[in-house]
């Protein structure tokens, strides 16, 4: 079975380019997560969609970073601009939530996107 | 509020000998804890997870943890350890809403010594 699919696997930009990475969850799925690996900060939630709608993206950083899921099968996450401090890895992931308490907390990862901002 | 406190930043065992990873954890509710594993270049992947129900959790690859309520522990352990097992590991905690409430530790990375 296919697991999520994240493109690309490698980036690498210069400072002040878009950059835009791509997500395509497993199917069935009706969350979807974006995170961000550091190794200063560890794994952060930036995003997570339910049904295609944003939830809450506190964790967004600030106004360059923007995600959009305009289908149940994809989803983008989009730096403009991107600085250095941008450099991470950024995994999506996705689950079936059942809107109710205690869904089961597995979430499945993609293999995630190396960024580098030169 | 929730948090979950991994003791150990790298924890190096020999090929063959026990694993201990230790994993301390606060929550406001009764917590669901899961530990994640990622190997190199990898997303992370479930190993196992404790809902409330045995307080004895076993997982794939031979791993197993004890949830500890007086302790608020979850240590993950492995009676031997093999070579494939080199890896980061994550115990993650979860507040009783939700996929999207899960609070990752910091990580311990896991070195098998030949």
């Amino acid at each position: 079975d296919a697991g999520v699919i994240q493109s690309p696997r490698h980036e690498v930009t210069e400072m002040g380019q878009e950059v835009t990475l791509r997500c395509k969850p497993i199917s069935g799925h009706n969350s979807l997560f974006w995170y961000r690996q550091t190794m200063m900060r560890g794994l952060e939630l930036l995003i997570y969609f339910n049904n295609n709608v944003p939830i809450d993206d506190s964790g967004m950083p600030e106004d360059r970073f923007s995600a959009k899921m305009p289908n149940a099968s994809f989803s983008t996450l989009k730096i403009q601009p991107s600085e250095p401090r941008d450099s991470a890895v950024y995994f999506c992931a996705s689950s079936f939530s059942s809107g109710r308490f205690f869904d089961t907390g597995e979430l499945f990862f993609g293999e995630g996107s190396r960024l580098t901002v030169l | 509020a929730q948090s979950v406190t991994q003791l150990d930043s790298h924890v190096s065992v020999s090929e063959g000998t026990p694993v201990l990873l230790r994993c301390n954890y606060s929550s406001s509710y009764s917590p669901s804890l899961f530990w994640y594993v990622q190997h190199p270049n990898k997303g992370l992947q479930l190993l196992l997870k404790y809902t409330s129900a045995a307080t004895l959790v076993k997982g794939i690859n031979g791993f197993e943890a004890e949830f500890k309520k007086s302790e608020t522990s979850f240590h993950l352990t492995k009676p031997s350890a093999h070579m494939s097992d080199a890896a980061e590991y994550f115990c993650v905690v979860s507040a009783p809403f939700g996929n999207e409430k899960l609070t990752f530790g910091t990580g311990t990375r896991l070195t098998i010594i030949p």
